[in-house]
């Protein structure tokens, strides 16, 4: 069964600093990898997609690196901004498979002043 | 930038009511998804469909679910006997690709949907 777990599950840092997020999944035939944020209420937005030639991608503050081997993907966000809280969710899609994607549960961000 | 647009953004029904969930998608996409999310839990496919017919469905998805696009611009999730269950944030994605998978879904900001 296709599984995507996230680490942490929360974490609250001070704004201005620098954290790492981490997806592992378990999908396969391997498609491709979003890193999406979700504010409270609202729909996910996408921050990265990536597929499995790509080791990193960036997106601003947002730099996404993927481990196809491994089967990791972490989300590095550089000087943290009260606006960056929010869930942060890795989603993986597979060849072939379903239309639908899986999804992690997601890490609850949390930026303090 | 598009926006995929869903109404209402919150309904409240009483269990055993139907309900219709809507989706305006953006103008050029061609593949259209529902996903819930239950309270704390993560986001689960429901039901993706192309050319005015379903491509896949979940196990979630059951008789109790129906979708259509009835008038080529709308796409809509009926639930026709609530549930205390289905009580969930639903959302709409849009995708625009026949290489779909390779492209971001542009995700609606959800209905809430709260059966009581």
């Amino acid at each position: 069964k296709n599984q995507v777990e996230q680490s942490p599950q929360s974490l609250i840092i001070l704004e201005g600093k620098n954290c790492t997020l981490q997806c592992n999944y378990t999908v396969s035939p391997f498609s491709n990898l979003r890193w999406y944020k979700q504010d409270t209420g609202r729909g996910p937005v996408s921050l990265t997609i990536m597929t499995f030639s790509e080791n990193t991608k960036s997106n601003g503050r947002y730099t996404a690196t993927l481990d196809a081997d491994t089967k990791q993907s972490s989300l590095h966000i550089t000087a943290s901004q009260l606006s960056d809280s929010a869930s942060y969710i890795c989603v993986v899609s597979a060849w072939g498979g379903a239309d639908g994607l899986t999804f992690g549960k997601g890490t609850h961000l949390i930026i303090q002043p | 930038e598009p926006e995929v647009t869903q109404t209402p953004s919150h309904q409240v029904t009483q269990m055993g009511q139907e309900v219709i969930l809507r989706c305006v998608p953006i103008s050029n996409h061609l593949y259209f998804y529902w996903y819930r999310q239950i309270l704390g839990q993560k986001v689960e496919f429901l039901v993706s469909f192309y050319n005015n017919e379903i491509s896949e469905k979940s196990e979630i998805f059951d008789d109790q679910f129906s979708v259509e696009r009835p008038d080529g611009s709308n796409f809509t999730l009926k639930i026709r006997s609530t549930k205390l269950e289905d009580s969930a944030m639903y959302f709409c994605a849009t995708s625009d690709s026949t290489n779909r998978y390779n492209y971001g879904y542009t995700f609606g900001s959800g209905t809430r949907l709260t059966v009581v």
